[in-house]
């Protein structure tokens, strides 16, 4: 069935480092992609989505762009900080209301 | 305001308990979703409300009963609730225009746990 699947955390970086968190994803026809980030003892937030292939989905010096090629959406920042620690989602949804995640990387940026 | 708003924050209770949890946006969206989150794990779908109509039940044990009295308001009904059925619930928001259309608003979730 349709899934993504993300690289395994965590994730321990120092600020200023170079953030990716790879996810890849299994589909029939053409999904739209997203990243969510959970901050502790918060709900998810919307962090960047893409709709169709090449679109590049960018926010908070986040980038991710939808690779119809290599079936990927892989998450970058070129330069982390402490505050971008948390747990971050990507998710598909190849219906109008279902919104399906991957299973989470933890990332923690260490000052 | 633009937040979706969770209540209670935490909740114990026995496995004889009949408790509720509520869900509020006054953002007039018009689809409304419960999801289960266990610790360390990605959110799972329970059950998707479009304009105040159940359009998506994933397969949800009858304990929890789902309500949508309104536009803005959204219920989660737990009764006869089991201890691993303990977790985040969160709440959650679009304009109803679809997924990929838009962007969806989750509440801080309520913290369940089962005794």
């Amino acid at each position: 069935g349709d899934s993504v699947t993300q690289m395994e955390g965590p994730v321990t970086l120092s600020e200023e480092a170079f953030l990716t968190i790879n996810c890849t994803y299994t589909a029939t026809g053409y999904p739209s992609l997203f990243w969510y980030v959970q901050y502790p003892g918060e709900g998810l937030q919307l962090l960047l989505k893409a709709t169709k292939a090449d679109d590049k989905g960018s926010n908070k010096g986040f980038e991710a762009t939808y690779r119809k090629e290599t079936t990927s959406f892989h998450l970058e920042k070129g330069s982390v900080q402490v505050s971008d620690s948390a747990v971050y989602f990507c998710a598909f949804s190849n219906n109008d209301y279902k919104l399906s995640f991957g299973a989470g990387t933890t990332v923690t940026v260490r000052a | 305001d633009t937040e979706v708003t969770q209540t209670p924050k935490h909740l114990v209770m026995g496995m004889t308990n009949k408790k509720s949890l509520k869900c509020e946006q006054h953002m007039g969206h018009r689809a409304m979703y419960w999801y289960k989150q266990k610790a360390k794990k990605p959110p799972e779908l329970m059950f998707v409300y479009s304009y105040e109509k159940l359009s998506i039940n994933e397969s949800v044990p009858s304990r929890f009963s789902p309500e949508c009295p309104n536009s803005s308001l959204l219920n989660l009904h737990l009764h006869a609730l089991q201890p691993e059925d303990s977790a985040l619930y969160l709440c959650a928001s679009g304009r109803g225009n679809g997924i990929t259309n838009e962007k969806l608003f989750f509440g801080s979730g309520t913290q369940l746990s089962v005794l």
